[in-house]
């Protein structure tokens, strides 16, 4: 099973600044299936991302994902209020389809 | 507008059946796609149970899959989620999700429902 660590599990930042959020597999994802979400308090996940760097429509794109092989990256190019949530990561390449355990980005 | 709807017992008692629906409104379930169910606890975190094709093929999480049935019934425009001899690890926040491209990619989710397993 591909084991998905995000760190830190906390980022704090202020509005209008960058974020990067880490994504890191225990093995090769293929094809870089890897997706990404948003969830805020009391809501369902929010696909963002797929195939590592493809936003889904509708996605501001203040969002944008890349990376390869075992590293992948989300990047926040500007914070707005609303981005404040938790991320998770997810590789859709193999058998169980793991989720990252999550950041939650901060004000 | 496509929406999704879970339904079914909050609470289930250890070693007895977990039993979920999913309604799905404003698209017709038969006509292609991927749809799936995923779980949440602060435990696990976020889990793929499986999903099933419109056409009724099934994809399962190996660690699930002795447990699990997924199946889906175009006449009702709903799918369904079955698992076996419960015990409180779980015990989560069930969603079920559309997935129009590949069956482990979910674009659409449900509000998700909180299910218990406990005496």
């Amino acid at each position: 099973e591909i084991v998905l660590t995000q760190s830190p599990a906390t980022l704090s930042f202020s509005p209008g600044e960058r974020a990067t959020l880490s994504c890191r597999a225990s093995q090769s994802v293929s094809s870089s299936l890897i997706a990404w979400y948003q969830q805020k308090p009391g809501q369902a996940p929010r696909l963002l991302i797929q195939g590592a760097s493809s936003r889904v429509p509708g996605i501001p794109d203040r969002f944008s994902g890349s990376g390869s092989g075992t590293d992948f990256t989300l990047t926040i190019s500007r914070l707005e209020p609303e981005d404040f949530a938790v991320y998770f990561c997810q590789q859709y390449g193999s058998s169980s389809g793991t989720f990252g355990g999550g950041t939650k980005v901060e004000i | 507008q496509v929406q999704l709807r879970e339904s079914g017992p909050g609470l289930v008692k250890p070693s007895e059946t977990l039993s979920l629906t999913c309604n799905v409104s404003g698209y017709s379930i038969k006509s292609a796609h991927y749809w799936g169910w995923i779980r949440q606890s602060p435990e696990k975190g976020l889990e793929w149970i499986g999903s099933v094709y419109h056409s009724g093929s099934t994809y399962y999480n190996p660690s699930l899959q002795s447990r699990l049935t997924i199946s889906v019934d175009t006449s009702k425009n709903q799918f369904s989620l079955r698992l076996t001899s419960v015990t409180a690890a779980d015990t989560a926040v069930y969603y079920c999700a559309r997935a129009p491209g590949q069956y482990q990619l979910l674009s659409l989710w449900g509000q998700g429902t909180l299910v218990t397993v406990s005496s």
